[in-house]
């Protein structure tokens, strides 16, 4: 149980254009969803906080015109980079905290989605 | 300035030996601290957390030591396996965040 996806694993675009990222709980509900990056040999970097039905929460320097953030249901958050540039390019993992546990270590982690911005 | 350290970034430990990785931190607002062990084209998978009210959680073979006193939690893996190879993560966390350090990658060799 607790599975989280995240699709594509990889994608590489053009300079300019933008890019969806899904995060999906399969197996359990998620009021919560959290969007990191990861540069080579660093931490994660959290983003931004996601809650169902309502505004992310972007963490200070993270442009929320650019990375745009849908929690449109209970297993569902999206990640749009908009207008990508090379420096864009990155690798996005998504996290999800399960709606019956309030406990911090009941966030599952996704996959992880290499972005290429060419 | 990170507010969780790993300083080291890759530790080579020989198979059925203790692996001991160490993680700092700075903040002593938020009282929650988890280890997250992530293989390659993975996420993170939760490993074994501690709170501030103890100074040791021991799950099988993975023990957590937290000193508070010197801000710094230790995670020790005793026999080290070589499936244990892969980089770990400390993170200090509050209800609704985890701040990562920047991980340490085991490898452990026959």
């Amino acid at each position: 149980g607790a599975v989280v996806s995240q699709h594509p694993s990889r994608v590489i675009c053009k300079s300019g254009t933008s890019v969806k990222i899904e995060c999906r709980s399969l197996d359990f509900q998620a009021t919560t969803m959290f969007w990191y990056r990861q540069f080579p040999k660093k931490s994660l970097m959290l983003m931004a906080t996601s809650n169902e039905g309502s505004k992310a929460t972007y963490e200070q320097g993270v442009e929320k015109d650019k990375f745009l953030i849908n929690h449109a249901s209970l297993t569902l958050s999206t990640l749009t980079v908009t207008s990508a540039h090379p420096e864009d390019s990155s690798f996005y993992i998504c996290s999800a905290r399960d709606k019956a546990s309030g406990h911090y270590n009941e966030q599952f982690f996704g996959p992880g989605t290499r972005l290429t911005v060419l | 300035d990170q507010q969780v350290k790993q300083n080291s970034p890759s530790l080579s430990v020989q198979e059925g030996r203790i692996s001991i990785l160490n993680c700092d931190y700075t903040n002593s607002m938020f009282d929650y601290f988890l280890w997250y062990k992530k293989y390659p084209a993975e996420g993170p998978t939760f490993l074994i957390s501690i709170s501030s009210i103890k100074d040791k959680n021991e799950d099988g073979r993975f023990t957590v030591f937290l000193n508070k006193s010197a801000k710094h939690l230790s995670l020790h893996i005793v026999p080290s396996q070589p499936g244990d190879s892969a980089v770990y993560f400390c993170a200090q966390g509050g209800y609704n965040k985890l701040i990562f350090g920047a991980g340490t990658r085991l490898a452990v060799h026959p």
